[in-house]
């Protein structure tokens, strides 16, 4: 257990259905990052929050795609109008302190029917 | 090209073997990160290191910044190793803050 935890573990849903999935860092962690892992692939890089600053954003997420950190802890990912395309690995790392590793999460594991 | 690759991409091998999975990049970096994802799980981080060597148990990593390559050992190799393991780099210029830039990965399976 790396202290970075995510919820919910499992989701499926159909298509055109939205979804919100949620990450807890490590609470002293002032950064956070979200990834997405297809199939086959290593995980991509979609977005990145120093505190509750959204401050980049991936192509890769589309405009269907909001990410928020409200109060600088906890995050959500939403996606609106799922697609199958949208299937995926929904990673969340945490990052802070004085020694740079990011701890990364359990990960939320979408599927769209 | 892909700015992380990692060789072999499959790989099987008998209990006991020593392994070795090797990654080479393209970009600068601040850091190096070994992980591993049994499957259907998440990722756990194995190594981060800019330099030189670490060891934890019976893994070790290894790192040579002149030759942007790394390589990661498993000795006494045992079927619970059996998993994917994902080379990623941080920090450089190419990437902003420590976004990670992974590889595309190993797939270990350690037969009994």
């Amino acid at each position: 257990d790396t202290g970075v935890s995510q919820d919910p573990r499992h989701k499926i849903t159909k298509r055109g259905q939205n979804v919100t999935f949620r990450c807890d860092p490590i609470s002293e962690h002032n950064r956070l990052y979200w990834y997405r892992q297809t199939l086959g692939q290593g995980p991509e890089f979609l977005t990145y929050f120093q505190n509750e600053a959204q401050l980049e954003k991936s192509r890769l997420l589309s405009d269907r795609f909001s990410a928020e950190r409200p109060k600088g802890s906890f995050s959500t990912l939403e996606i609106q109008r799922t697609e199958q395309g949208d299937s995926a690995m929904y990673l969340c790392a945490s990052q802070g302190g004085s020694y740079n590793e990011q701890f990364f999460g359990p990960g939320t594991r979408l599927t769209v029917l | 090209k892909n700015e992380v690759e990692q060789s072999p991409q499959n790989l099987t091998a008998q209990e006991g073997e020593f392994i070795t999975i090797n990654c080479s990049y393209s970009v600068g970096i601040s850091a190096l990160h070994w992980l591993q994802q049994h499957p259907g799980g998440g990722i756990v981080s194995l190594f981060m290191l800019s330099s030189g060597k670490k060891k934890h148990g019976r893994l070790i990593a290894t790192i040579n910044i002149q030759e942007k390559h790394s390589s990661l050992h498993i000795t006494a190799s045992h079927p619970r190793d059996s998993a994917v393991y994902i080379c990623a780099v941080s920090g450089g210029r190419k990437t902003s803050y420590d976004k990670v830039i992974f590889g595309p990965g190993t797939s270990l399976s350690v037969i009994p």
